[in-house]
């Protein structure tokens, strides 16, 4: 198995739902990322798991809020989101913990959140 | 800092002819350097990487890459373009030191083929 599972694929919620987006890896990677990408620009980093614990937050606002119950499965919670939110949300997982050119990043397909 | 340029947002080609998509990098050390293609609503697929070995980089799909160090490039080109390569394409760098261990991202360059 050499791909990233991301569910839902769709997302749509209003300000004051609470919704999770789900990623699943079964590759043996000890890392996990969270990034998010507006149209037309690339993604931004948001979290890194490493080995199960978060090792980078990039400042994120905590209306979003990492879970990462084991090394197979990372959780994004969404909590109170703002239309400005809205966007696709890409998991990544890769073998270490630190992107270099031995450690290839493997993203999943995305999940598309729109916040009304 | 590492830093990569895409020097062209969008790139339009005639399928059957090549594709040339431009790619600068900034870096005070030898970098790792990849190109990824991302389809519509989907997520990012690797095409190729440079890790300091050969110069020339064979990706998937016909796609290759030149290591340039005296030009400080790294352009992705193919010599047939098909229509399924049409794409948004991302040039990346990987940080080092305070940006240790983070993908740089390039803007991005949009790749149209006409039939």
């Amino acid at each position: 198995d050499t791909e990233v599972t991301q569910t839902p694929k769709h997302l749509v919620m209003g300000m004051t739902n609470k919704k999770s987006l789900k990623c699943e890896q079964h590759m043996g990677h000890r890392a996990m990322y969270w990034y998010k990408q507006k149209a037309k620009k690339p993604p931004e980093l948001m979290f890194v798991y490493s080995y199960e614990k978060l090792s980078i937050n990039e400042s994120v606002p905590s209306r979003f809020s990492p879970e990462c119950p084991n090394s197979s499965l990372l959780n994004l919670h969404l909590h109170a989101l703002q239309p400005e939110d809205s966007a696709l949300y890409l998991c990544a997982s890769s073998q270490g913990d630190r992107a270099s050119g031995a450690n290839v990043l493997t993203f999943g397909a995305g999940s598309r959140l729109t916040v009304l | 800092a590492q830093s990569v340029t895409q020097l062209d947002s969008h790139v339009s080609v005639s399928e059957g002819t090549p594709v040339l998509l431009r790619c600068n990098y900034s870096s005070s050390y030898s970098p790792s350097l990849f190109w990824y293609v991302q389809h519509p609503n989907k997520g990012l697929q690797l095409l190729l990487k440079y890790t300091s070995a050969a110069t020339l980089v064979k990706g998937i799909n016909g796609f290759e890459a030149e290591f340039k160090k005296s030009e400080t490039s790294f352009h992705l080109t193919k010599p047939s373009a098909h229509m399924s390569d049409a794409a948004e394409y991302f040039c990346v760098v990987i940080g080092i030191y305070n940006q240790g261990g983070k993908l740089i991202f390039g803007q991005g360059t949009e790749l149209s083929v006409k039939p």
